[in-house]
């Protein structure tokens, strides 16, 4: 079955100190891997994903297939990185499974100053 | 472009009425979704849809029923409203296969929902 597992609901962490959001997953073959962001009064949004292997606003992700994570991780914390972090994983690009994308169930991400 | 749309932004009903949910996108998107927002459940989804007449169940897809008759539009009925439908819906739309980057979902701002 898919699942996505976020096992912290919230985490704290000072300005400038690293930060790691975990994630492990579930899936039957090969999936794709996002993280999206809800900032506080905005829509929901495409953060990264691991097929760009790409670094935004500092954060960036791997995917380990063999622990099966994709935990998101920035060196130093920003306060606007305060946010909702969700996890979500869909069906490779090529199948119609990648129209089916399943969250996990959230990480808040606080940062004291 | 407006992107994705959701009307109402808040609902309020009472258990046992019907209502929809309207979502609409204007970038000509294959796949839309809906999803419910709960705390500490995350987004759920409900239904989705690769294309016009073509719908499927997500993970909670019991007491809800959508349909797809346009590529814009995909509304999500409630037939009968229970308490345990008080939610945030999004709903959600990607370009599909055909697209450069058809996985990235646009989420519209959301309906906050209320049965009493």
């Amino acid at each position: 079955a898919q699942r996505v597992t976020q096992p912290e609901k919230l985490l704290s962490v000072f300005k400038g100190a690293p930060v790691e959001l975990k994630c492990n997953y579930s899936y039957s073959g090969s999936p794709e891997l996002f993280w999206y962001v809800q900032y506080s009064r905005q829509r929901l949004q495409l953060l990264l994903r691991h097929i760009s292997r790409e670094s935004i606003k500092g954060f960036t992700a791997d995917l380990n297939k063999g622990e099966t994570s994709f935990h998101l991780k920035k060196p130093f914390a920003q306060e606007e990185d305060s946010a909702m972090y969700y996890c979500a994983l869909s069906g490779p690009p090529t199948s119609e499974s990648a129209s089916k994308i399943i969250f996990g169930s959230g990480t808040r991400l606080s940062i004291r100053p | 472009n407006a992107g994705v749309t959701q009307t109402p932004k808040f609902q309020v009903l009472k258990t046992g009425q019907s209502m929809t949910l309207q979502c609409a996108q204007d970038m000509n998107h294959e796949y839309m979704s809906w999803y419910r927002q709960d705390p500490g459940m995350g987004l759920r989804l409900i239904h989705y849809s690769v294309g016009a007449g073509i719908t499927d169940q997500g993970e909670v897809p019991n007491g809800y029923n959508v349909s797809r008759s346009t590529t814009e539009d995909f509304p999500l009925r409630l037939l009968s409203a229970a308490p345990s439908q008080t939610s945030v819906y999004f709903c959600a739309s990607s370009e599909g296969k055909t697209g450069s980057s058809y996985n990235e979902q646009f989420f519209g701002p959301g309906t906050r929902l209320t049965v009493l």
